[in-house]
């Protein structure tokens, strides 16, 4: 089984500053990794994922996560944030078997101030 | 962009009562899941369906709970006897061949149990 921490809830930052947020996993096995995230309103949005190979994902809206396999963690960041950033962001893991289902973390909510 | 779409936004109903949440999943896509998240925890998995059955379901998805692919297109998750408890944000999602790394998420139902 696997779990998911993301250790802080909120995130205040503000406009065009860089901003990280954590993400920590436990997994007896092998893991494929995600970062999701929310707008108000909206469903949930895939933002990147590791797979294999490089341990630094860049994904969509400027964001980058990198695996850490000895400290088990994925965090995510971006060097300058929008307020347009501003959404709730779930990490999540699954076996690398590729047909289990995701575990997702509690969710980090980032609120971007101008 | 292929979307997953999920009927209604929001519902409240009130205790007791049966529910029905309605997603039609990507045209292509073999597999369907649901998720649940309440209000300030984690996305939780519920169930999987292919091939008009359940592949998997979690501890979450008791005898309270059934899946169905009624046609060619919606798949929908059914509540009977609805719990103050079971208010929740309900994500439908699909996947073409069922790896966790190809899915997509609805935008989401909420329900309100009253």
């Amino acid at each position: 089984a696997q779990s998911v921490t993301q250790l802080d809830s909120q995130v205040p930052v503000f406009e065009e500053a860089p901003v990280e947020l954590r993400c920590n996993y436990s997994s007896s096995v092998s893991v494929y990794l995600f970062w999701y995230v929310q707008y108000p309103n909206q469903g949930l949005q895939l933002l990147l994922k590791y797979l294999s190979g490089s341990t630094l994902v860049k994904g969509i809206n400027g964001f980058e996560a990198e695996f850490n396999k000895s400290q088990t963690s994925f965090h995510l960041r971006k060097p300058s944030v929008h307020i347009s950033d501003t959404a709730e962001y779930f990490c999540a893991v699954s076996e690398n078997s590729g047909y289990s289902t995701l575990t997702f973390g509690k969710g980090t909510m980032l609120l971007v101030s101008p | 962009e292929p979307e997953v779409t999920q009927t209604p936004s929001h519902q409240v109903t009130q205790m007791g009562q049966e529910v029905i949440l309605r997603c039609v999943p990507i045209s292509n896509h073999l597999y369907f899941y649901w998720y649940r998240q309440i209000l300030g925890q984690k996305v939780e998995f519920l169930v999987s369906f292919y091939n008009n059955e359940i592949s998997e379901k979690s501890e979450i998805f008791d005898d309270q709970f059934s899946v169905e692919r009624p046609d060619g297109s919606n798949f929908t998750l059914k509540i009977r006897s609805t719990k103050l408890e079971d208010s929740a944000m309900y994500f439908c999602a699909s996947s073409r061949q069922g790896e966790v790394r190809g899915y997509t998420f609805g935008s989401g139902t909420r329900l309100t149990v009253v």
